[in-house]
C-alpha cells in the first residue's frame, strides 16, 4: 500500500483534458513540494513536474501539475496518443527522511 | 549530457549474493546523491536508499534497512546496490537516479536504464 493515493486507473480520448489526483497528509504533500514521473511502456521513469508546477526542459506545456494542502494534481491537455503511460506522483516525508511515492495511474487513450 | 548507465539483467538463486552498478557520466558525480528505486513486477515505485557518492553518506528507507547495502567509488563514478541473500521476493527492477535538491525540494531528474533482477530456484 502506497503512502501516496492515486487512482489506478485514468482514460480519455485524444484532444481531451485529463486529469491525475494525488492525496497525501501533512507529513508528506502537506509539508512537501510534489513531483510527477511519467513511465512510458517499457522504459525507465522521467521527470515529468517539479515543485509542484514546473516543468523541466523539454515537457511540453499540455502538462501541468497543482498543489492544494494536501492533495495534488496532474493535468494533460490535448491528450495524444503519446501520452499513455504510467504516472507517478512523489513528496518528501520527514519521517522517512525519504520519498515517497504514489501508486501510479495508468492512463490510457482511447 | 547527464547518463546514468547500469549493468545488465541478472539471474539469480535464492541464497545467492548479487551487486549492481549505476555509472555516472556527464556531470560531477561525486556532488549528487545517487538514489536507488524499486519497481516489482506490475507494480509502483518504491523508494529504497540514497548514497552521496563524495563521502558515502546513506540514508535508507525503513523498508530496506538490513536488507540491501548501497556503495559508492567516486573515483569511478559508479554507484552500487548488494544483497548478501537473494530471496524471490527481490525479483524486481532496480533503477538508480540523480537526486538533487534536499528536503522538500528532493526529486529525481535523470534516471538509469534499468537492471533487472530475477531471483528462481
Amino acid at each position: 500500500q502506497s503512502v501516496l493515493t492515486q487512482p489506478p486507473s485514468a482514460s480519455g480520448t485524444p484532444g481531451q483534458r485529463v486529469t491525475i489526483s494525488c492525496s497525501g497528509s501533512s507529513s508528506n504533500i502537506g509539508n512537501s513540494y510534489v513531483y510527477w514521473y511519467q513511465q512510458l511502456p517499457g522504459t525507465a521513469p522521467k521527470l515529468l513536474i517539479y515543485r509542484n508546477n514546473q516543468r523541466p526542459p523539454g515537457v511540453p506545456d499540455r502538462f501541468s501539475g497543482s498543489k492544494s494542502g494536501t492533495s495534488a494534481s496532474l493535468a494533460i491537455s490535448g491528450l495524444r496518443a503519446e501520452d499513455e503511460a504510467d504516472y507517478y506522483c512523489a513528496a518528501w516525508a520527514d519521517s522517512l527522511s525519504g520519498v515517497v511515492f504514489g501508486g501510479g495511474t495508468k492512463l490510457t487513450v482511447l | 549530457e547527464v547518463q546514468l548507465v547500469q549493468s545488465g539483467a541478472e539471474v539469480k538463486k535464492p541464497g545467492e549474493s548479487l551487486k549492481i552498478s549505476c555509472k555516472g557520466s556527464g556531470y560531477s558525480f561525486a556532488n549528487y546523491r545517487i538514489g536507488w528505486v524499486r519497481q516489482m513486477p506490475g507494480k509502483g515505485l518504491e523508494w529504497m536508499a540514497i548514497i552521496y557518492p563524495d563521502d558515502s553518506d546513506t540514508t535508507y528507507s525503513p523498508s530496506f534497512q538490513g536488507q540491501v547495502t548501497i556503495s559508492a567509488d567516486k573515483s569511478i563514478s559508479t554507484a552500487y546496490l548488494q544483497w548478501a541473500s537473494l530471496k524471490a521476493s527481490d525479483t524486481a527492477m532496480y533503477y538508480c537516479a540523480r537526486h538533487v535538491g534536499s528536503g522538500t525540494t528532493t526529486h529525481f531528474d535523470h534516471w538509469g536504464q534499468g537492471t533487472l533482477v530475477t531471483v528462481s530456484s
